[in-house]
């Protein structure tokens, strides 16, 4: 089965820096891409930000580039997304999630992790 | 960049049929998927490339996708069916795009 555990989310001043994790187990992670997803309180579904499945690539959302770093380390099956320069509009639910090689949606998801910003 | 429209609300009787829209220029060249999402919970795929679904996904979930509009179709809608839908594509200049989610309420 697979599973997706996000970690890391906490209360952060604005300007202040934040490392969320996601274990995954249950399925081969070097064999996918992985994106990080949020979500803010009452709103609908935004992407963040993606990485290949050997962490050569990666792309984000305009609204994070230059301020999120994502990355992961296959020894460990995990994914990482570094979150600088934080802003008050970052609060959200941050979810990990695996996109299906046969569906070409996204078939897996963690549960999040909640990342507040606020003075 | 590209966008998805989808209606914020919308209601349906218990047993009724709901049809849930997206809206995107030429959305039908596209491989449309749709999520449902419980309070508190993840996504979850119940459609996938506009009219598949996952195993374990009931067959009264149906899409279809063509022109300017993706429609999610639930029949025989059950309570259990209240959640928000969210629909989703790719896009080649930012990569993945999300609906605002259309919230179901089965009255």
């Amino acid at each position: 089965e697979v599973q997706l555990v996000e970690s890391g989310g906490v209360v952060v001043q604005p300007g202040g820096s934040l490392r969320l994790s996601c274990a995954a187990s249950g399925f081969t992670f070097d064999d996918y891409a992985m994106h990080w997803v949020r979500q803010a309180p009452g709103k609908g579904l935004e992407w963040v930000s993606l990485i290949s499945w050997d962490g050569d690539i990666t792309y984000y959302a305009d609204s994070v580039k230059g301020r999120f770093t994502i990355s992961r380390d296959n020894s460990k099956n995990s994914l990482y997304l570094q979150m600088n320069s934080l802003r008050v509009e970052d609060s959200a639910l941050y979810f990990c999630a695996k996109v299906s090689s046969v569906a070409g949606g996204f078939d897996s998801w963690g549960h999040g992790t909640l990342v507040t910003v606020t003075s | 960049s590209y966008e998805l429209t989808q209606p914020l609300s919308m209601s349906v009787a218990l047993g009724q049929t709901a049809r849930i829209t997206c809206g995107g220029n030429n959305i039908g060249s596209r491989n449309l998927h749709w999520y449902q999402q419980k309070p508190g919970q993840a996504p979850v795929l119940v459609i996938y490339k506009d009219t598949k679904r996952p195993s374990g996904i009931p067959e009264r979930f149906s899409g279809s996708n063509s022109g300017n509009t993706a429609t999610l179709t639930i029949s025989r809608a059950q309570a259990g069916d209240e959640a928000d839908y969210h629909c989703q594509v790719w896009d080649n200049s930012t990569f993945v795009v999300f609906g605002g989610g259309t919230k179901l309420t089965v009255l």
